[in-house]
């Protein structure tokens, strides 16, 4: 019940394209659901992040859409650029309980 | 303002010697977080304290990982002895619940490879 599924596992998109990462979680008491990007070599950062109580959170050209009824969500990268080549990974969690985090969606973004 | 500290960076040991790896979290920060990340997985936590106090230690392997967290601030994890599979990176991350903010921290990580 903890885990949360993300796909897919490795993303190719052309400059200025759209990417899209999905993740699914199971746990209905996880209440904040990050996105983090890692760069080879460093420690995940926080990207951008969404609690239940709103479907959509945008941020520059990041948003999260999120369906709570489907135990849904997912990351839109809009004009996607070649420094957006990282791994992404989807987490959840509750309070100051640990991260829960998808297995990682490695994106490359080609010009 | 600095944010999370680790070293060493990296560290390369035979099998069934010991390591250990520091972190100092971000001032002020009292939740501190041992995950461990395998290649191409997401990290996994091994250990969590709240100030001093480990309070999930669920997933530590704890027949050889230690780990401690003295006055509340800085962290040492152990491994002794190392095996082979204990090769990953450990990352350490820290947060704070100031204003119900559970953003966690992240510093750059050990790569740790038994050899």
């Amino acid at each position: 019940q903890q885990q949360v599924k993300q796909s897919p596992q490795s993303l190719i998109v052309q400059k200025g394209g759209i990417s899209i990462i999905n993740c699914a979680y199971e746990n209905t008491a996880f209440d904040y659901f990050p996105w983090y990007q890692q760069f080879p070599g460093k420690g995940p950062a926080l990207l951008i992040a969404i609690r239940p109580d709103v479907s959509e959170k945008k941020e520059g050209r990041f948003t999260i859409s999120f369906n709570k009824s489907a135990k849904q969500f997912s990351l839109h990268i809009m004009d996607s650029q070649p420094g957006d080549s990282a791994t992404y990974f989807c987490a959840a969690n509750f309070g100051n309980e640990k991260l829960t985090f998808g297995t990682g969606t490695r994106l490359t973004i080609i010009p | 303002e600095a944010g999370v500290v680790q070293s060493p960076r990296y560290k390369i040991i035979e099998k069934k010697q010991p390591v250990a790896f520091w972190c100092n979290p971000i001032s002020g920060h009292n939740t501190l977080y041992w995950y461990r990340q395998n290649l191409g997985q997401g990290p996994e936590l091994l250990i969590r304290y709240e100030n001093e106090e480990a309070v999930d230690d669920s997933q530590l392997p704890k027949d050889r990982f230690s780990a401690e967290r003295l006055k509340g601030v800085d962290s040492t994890l152990k491994i002794q002895p190392a095996e082979l599979g204990d090769s990953a990176v450990y990352l350490c991350a820290s947060s704070s619940q100031a204003g119900g903010n559970t953003e966690a921290f992240f510093g750059q990580g050990t790569r740790l490879t038994v050899v």
